[in-house]
């Protein structure tokens, strides 16, 4: 596609349950990464894909988050057990151009606004 | 560790210059980005800065100094639409690090 696209957009669900979330990148580009927003704060890096790649998964808060993508695919990424922390935005980026070294940042996707109640 | 710092909020007023500093410290450096944010939105990217400078983009322009781990963002003939928040990034090959943000309010 043109862009990159998440889904769902909201999502609101009860402590303990598992959420899976979505990203559509950019057809085409190898790279994409997943970022958190929590309410007025900046973005924290979660994990990392680069093709075929083992994926960097260093910002992962804790085991009970986890994600995949195949290839220059779909992404999924998956919480489980949910607490209340972890109601946040939850942010695809995909390299502009395709070039993680490019002079352009990312293109971020709309967001998933991730609510546990 | 990372380490990337800028005011949590900014005021100014229409038609003015305002400056929006941000200081960091990485382990690595490959580049600055500066990305805005309006509220319920995703970021999007305004200017990128790799070698030391200014960098002018019409209204806005990004100042790096490496030596000295501090970037300005400067806009200039503010208009309302220009209230948001404003996103400093640090990239350490190849994620980028953000900073909190400015929120940045424009008034009348």
């Amino acid at each position: 596609g043109a862009g990159v696209s998440q889904s769902p957009s909201n999502k609101v669900t009860e402590k303990g349950k598992d959420v899976e979330l979505r990203c559509d990148p950019i057809s085409g580009h190898t790279a994409l990464y997943w970022y958190r927003q929590r309410l007025g704060q900046g973005l924290e890096f979660l994990i990392y894909f680069q093709g075929n790649s083992a994926p960097d998964k260093s910002g992962l808060p804790s085991d009970r988050f986890s994600a995949e993508r195949t290839g220059e695919s779909v992404s999924t990424l998956t919480i489980q057990r949910t607490q209340q922390e972890d109601s946040a935005v939850y942010l695809c980026a995909d390299p502009l151009w395709g070039q993680t070294m490019g002079i352009d940042g990312y293109t971020f996707g709309s967001g998933t606004r991730l609510t546990v109640v | 560790g990372q380490n990337i710092d800028q005011p949590t909020e900014m005021t100014a007023t229409e038609g003015a210059i305002v400056q929006i500093n941000c200081t960091y410290q990485t382990s690595g450096f490959n580049g600055l980005f500066w990305y805005q944010q309006h509220a319920g939105e995703a970021p999007t990217f305004l200017s990128y800065n790799v070698l030391d400078g200014l960098e002018e983009k019409g209204r806005f322009s990004s100042f790096l100094s490496r030596s000295k781990g501090y970037s300005y963002l400067l806009l200039k003939e503010l208009q309302m639409k220009d209230s948001a928040s404003y996103l400093c990034a640090v990239r350490v090959r190849p994620m980028l690090t953000f900073g909190g943000g400015t929120r940045l309010m424009v008034k009348p």
